[in-house]
C-alpha cells in the first residue's frame, strides 16, 4: 500500500471563493483519482489525474469548477471553485498500487470542508 | 453503467453476533469487488478484496464471496466486537474506476 497525506484536513471557506487540496503520495503511482463525499452519502469519484495531461472528468464534474494539476507522479491538486454551500463535502485523493489487474485503491484521509 | 446495490442500515448488534451485509452488483466486464470501512474519524481503508469468480477475500475476520451467478459480495462476520464499529462500502471496478455502494452503518453494543 501507499501512504497518502492531504493538506489541509479541514477548511472552512466563505462562498464565492476557492480553495486548493494537495495531495502527496510516498511513491509514485500511475493512477490517481478525486473523490466527493457529500454528508452521509456515498463516495463519488470527480476526476481521474493524469501526469502531464489534462484530467479525465467524471458526468457532472467540470473543469472550470474543479481544476486537477498532476505535476508528476507523487502529487496532484483539487481546486474547489467559486464555492457554494452545496461543495461542503469531505474530498479525498486515492490511487492505484500494486500489481497489475489488482484495481486496488488506498485513500488519504480526507479533507473536511464546510462552506458558509 | 456498472453499479453498486449494498443493504442499507443503520444496523445495530451486539457483540458476539453475526454479521451479514449484503452487497449485489451490475457490471458489463468481469469487475474486481472490494470492501471499505470508514472508522469513526478517519479515512477510508481497503477490507477485502475478491479479482474473479468464487474467489474468498478475507481480513479481520471478515470475509466476503464473489458470486458470480448471483452478482453478489455479501460481507460476513462471524462474532462482532464494538470495535467493528463503523461504516462499510461495497465497491467494485472494472478496469480502474472504482463504483461505491451507498454504505452501511454498523454499531456494535457491548
Amino acid at each position: 500500500s501507499a501512504v497518502i497525506s492531504q493538506k489541509p484536513s479541514r477548511d472552512i471557506c466563505q462562498r464565492g471563493t476557492s480553495l486548493t487540496i494537495q495531495c502527496q503520495v510516498d511513491s509514485q503511482v500511475t493512477m490517481m483519482f478525486w473523490y466527493r463525499q457529500q454528508p452521509g452519502q456515498s463516495l463519488t469519484l470527480i476526476a481521474t489525474a493524469n501526469q502531464g495531461s489534462e484530467a479525465t472528468y467524471e458526468s457532472g464534474f467540470v473543469i472550470d469548477k474543479f481544476p486537477i494539476s498532476r505535476p508528476n507522479l507523487t502529487f496532484s491538486t483539487l481546486t474547489v471553485s467559486n464555492m457554494s454551500p452545496e461543495d461542503s463535502s469531505i474530498y479525498l485523493c486515492s490511487v492505484e498500487t500494486g500489481q497489475a489487474m489488482r484495481y486496488e485503491q488506498y485513500f488519504g484521509p480526507g479533507t473536511r470542508l464546510t462552506v458558509t | 453503467g456498472n453499479s453498486v446495490t449494498q443493504m442499507e442500515g443503520p444496523v445495530t448488534l451486539s457483540e458476539e453476533a453475526f454479521l451479514t451485509i449484503n452487497c449485489t452488483y451490475t457490471a458489463t466486464g468481469y469487475p474486481s469487488l472490494f470492501w471499505y470501512v470508514q472508522y469513526p474519524g478517519e479515512g477510508l481503508q481497503l477490507l477485502l478484496k475478491a479479482t474473479k469468480a468464487d474467489d474468498k477475500g478475507s481480513n479481520k475476520g471478515f470475509e466476503a464471496t464473489y458470486r458470480k451467478e448471483t452478482t453478489s459480495f455479501h460481507l460476513e462476520k462471524g462474532s462482532v466486537q464494538v470495535s467493528d464499529s463503523a461504516v462499510y462500502f461495497c465497491a467494485l471496478s472494472d478496469h480502474y474506476k472504482l463504483s461505491f455502494g451507498a454504505g452501511t452503518t454498523v454499531t456494535v453494543r457491548a
